[in-house]
């Protein structure tokens, strides 16, 4: 049981790249969550899936566009990184799908990308 | 605006020394609150949670929280700490049930000296 899975672990990109992230979970959660991490600000939520085939925005996804492929994978894509995007990004994963904001949130490892 | 502090960026503590780390929100109504330890290099993970009932909470690897209602705050300490405990904390917060917002602090760094 591996939990939440995210690759790569890092990546370096030139601004107006293009990159997807990837997140898989094997816990068979209905919920799935794009956040990402900048020093002092905590945790902001990016783009969260609360079932399959839907998908919403959380408080800061102006760049970034996302797809739930199927209950185990959420991807999270920049479509042109600007330098304003270097950050760690974490996928979660939590059982429920209603309700998510109570639900214990299972975090992978995290990706941490550099926009030059 | 609803907002989760952690007054503490940095702690630095003695193994085996008692720790305190604090977590003030600013709302009215009684919020669901959440504490995650987050290892260098690794993901965040459940310490523990409070919902309702009995307004102190047990958590894993011996820490516990205590929700205050009167000083808006949900504490996590421990009696003492190891020096595996390094890590940073994340306080949490979801304002009401079913939305869509879980609002995380700042964090704080442990240190723990031998």
């Amino acid at each position: 049981n591996a939990g939440v899975t995210q690759t790569p672990k890092f990546q370096v990109l030139k601004t107006g790249q293009s990159m997807t992230l990837q997140c898989a979970q094997d816990m068979n959660h209905n919920s799935m969550y794009w956040y990402r991490q900048d020093p002092g600000m905590g945790l902001r939520l990016i783009y969260y899936s609360a079932s399959e085939g839907t998908t919403d925005k959380g408080e800061v996804p102006n760049g970034y566009n996302v797809s739930r492929l199927n209950k185990r994978e959420f991807s999270l894509r920049l479509e042109s990184a600007a330098p304003s995007q270097t950050s760690v990004y974490f996928c979660a994963s939590s059982e429920a799908g209603q309700s998510f904001s109570t639900d214990t949130q299972y975090f992978g490892p995290g990706t941490r990308l550099t926009v030059l | 605006a609803q907002s989760v502090t952690q007054p503490d960026i940095h702690i630095t503590v003695s193994e085996g020394a008692s720790l305190e780390l604090r977590c003030n929100y600013s709302y009215g109504a009684t919020p669901y609150l959440f504490w995650y330890v987050q290892s260098p290099g690794q993901g965040l993970q459940l310490l523990l949670k409070y919902f309702s009932g009995d307004t102190l909470v047990q958590g894993i690897k011996g820490f516990e929280a205590e929700f205050k209602r009167s000083q808006s705050s949900f504490n996590l300490r421990k009696p003492s700490v190891h020096w595996s405990d390094a890590a940073e904390y994340f306080c949490a917060v979801a304002f009401s049930y079913n939305t869509d917002k879980l609002i995380f602090g700042t964090g704080t760094r442990l240190q723990v000296f031998p």
